[in-house]
């Protein structure tokens, strides 16, 4: 398998903060990541898809100027919830894929978000 | 509508003991089919993967079956162990966009008890 990190693992701000979230592919250069979002005892839904150099593609319903998504490098792919309220409080996962591994998604290990 | 149904949402096992976790999907078209082991506030990991032409596939104590004309596929754990408490998500992929897109199951919560 191949490994992709997170980090923080957990974070906790203040209602009305930003914060950021990183998703690496350790080991491959993965052309597609994708971000999830999971609240508690559901699955995880699919928030937006990125590819390196162009804008990512939000599902329905997830708002774009809200969940800033940055796909700058095969390897990097940030996450920044702005302006973040209680109700963003949630697990969030982050997934990367490219041809050479037959667009497998390989997970990360999320970030807890608790926004206070 | 692509969908992925899950049963049952939780099962409580002893340890030791066997379980068949189900699902039964409609998803068109089927790309291919794989089973999640999520442990608390991790990230997914694979346990098995199939595709269509693919009757069963096995991982240690995991046994994964597929029958593409139901549109339905189980997970078998054998000789349970307490390690193998998680949620459980069947997930199945399709070609869209130049990209696979997987449609999640809600999940089975399995807490084996000692």
């Amino acid at each position: 398998g191949a490994v992709v990190s997170q980090h923080p693992s957990w974070v906790i701000c203040k209602s009305g903060t930003s914060v950021k979230i990183e998703c690496r592919s350790l080991d491959f250069q993965a052309t597609t990541m994708f971000w999830y979002r999971q609240f508690p005892k559901q699955s995880l839904m699919l928030m937006a898809t990125s590819n390196e150099g162009s804008k990512a593609t939000y599902e329905q319903g997830v708002e774009k100027d809200k969940f800033l998504i940055n796909h700058a490098s095969l390897t990097l792919s940030t996450l920044t919830v702005t302006s973040a309220h209680p109700e963003d409080s949630s697990f969030y996962i982050c997934s990367a894929s490219s041809r050479q591994r037959d667009y497998e998604q390989y997970f990360g290990p999320g970030t807890r978000l608790t926004v206070t | 509508k692509n969908q992925v149904e899950q049963s049952p949402q939780s099962l409580i096992i002893l340890e030791g003991k066997n379980c068949t976790l189900q699902c039964n999907y409609t998803v068109s078209p089927f790309s291919n089919l794989r089973w999640y082991k999520q442990d608390t506030g991790r990230g997914p990991v694979s346990l098995t993967i199939m595709t269509f032409s693919e009757n069963t596939k096995s991982n240690g104590r995991y046994t994964a079956t597929l029958d593409a004309d139901t549109k339905q596929s189980s997970l078998h754990i054998t000789a349970s162990q307490l390690s193998d408490s998680a949620s459980y998500i069947c997930v199945v992929s399709l070609w869209m966009d130049s990209s696979y897109k997987l449609i999640f199951g809600s999940g089975t919560r399995l807490l084996v008890r000692p």
